[in-house]
């Protein structure tokens, strides 16, 4: 079935250092949506992409789609305390939408 | 005040009992979506609605009936055929279908917990 795999499963980094996490999807996604939740809350949207090739910024993270549009990545310039959090990636393929595994993100300060 | 609302935070029923979840959205979203979230894993479809009286089967519906009667509401049920149903439930909704390219915005959940 299809699956929507994100890594790592999690990533602890001192504060100021980079993050990244890849999203790798087993079919063709349509467009690709990037949702953080943070500990003990909801999913909230931060991005989508829809063409392959696509990069984005905003601020301090950076995103981007794979030319096949089976794959994405998140990454974070400089992390700060408020980025802690789990990060997913989502995407609608035929008529479902998948969410990605996630990864939560730690923050040492 | 705009926005999604879920009730009961917390939620806790016997085994073999059938429990409903409520989900409220003031957006006027056409389209609403329930997921279920375990431990440390991301979020999997079980119903979503593209329009009243209409719903379509997610990944994991079996043990799970929704109905979608008006477009502000969507209700979830977790039926005693769940097998395993203590998990995180969050409904969201959008503004256009599925498959198109809108944000998905969603309820704070509902924490349920099977005894």
């Amino acid at each position: 079935g299809q699956q929507v795999m994100q890594i790592p499963q999690y990533q602890h980094v001192q504060e100021g250092e980079d993050f990244t996490t890849y999203c790798n999807s087993s079919t063709t996604l349509s467009n690709i949506q990037w949702y953080k939740q943070r500990p003990g809350g909801h999913p909230v949207f931060l991005i989508q992409l829809v063409k392959s090739g696509e990069v984005k910024k905003q601020k301090r993270l950076t995103f981007q789609f794979g030319e096949a549009k089976k794959n994405s990545s998140l990454h974070i310039t400089a992390t700060q305390t408020t980025d802690v959090g789990t990060y997913f990636c989502a995407g609608p393929t035929g008529n479902q939408f998948y969410f990605g595994t996630g990864t939560s993100l730690t923050v040492i300060p | 005040d705009g926005g999604i609302t879920q009730s009961p935070k917390y939620l806790f029923r016997k085994e073999g009992q059938n429990v409903t979840l409520s989900c409220e959205q003031n957006l006027n979203h056409d389209a609403m979506y329930w997921y279920r979230q375990d431990p440390g894993q991301g979020l999997r479809l079980i119903y979503y609605s593209q329009i009243v009286n209409d719903f379509q089967k997610g990944d994991i519906a079996e043990g799970y009936s929704v109905s979608r009667e008006k477009k502000e509401s969507f209700p979830l049920t977790v039926t005693s055929a769940q097998k395993n149903p203590t998990a995180f439930y969050l409904c969201a909704s959008s503004m256009g279908k599925l498959s198109s390219y809108n944000e998905q915005f969603f309820g704070p959940g509902t924490r349920l917990t099977v005894l």
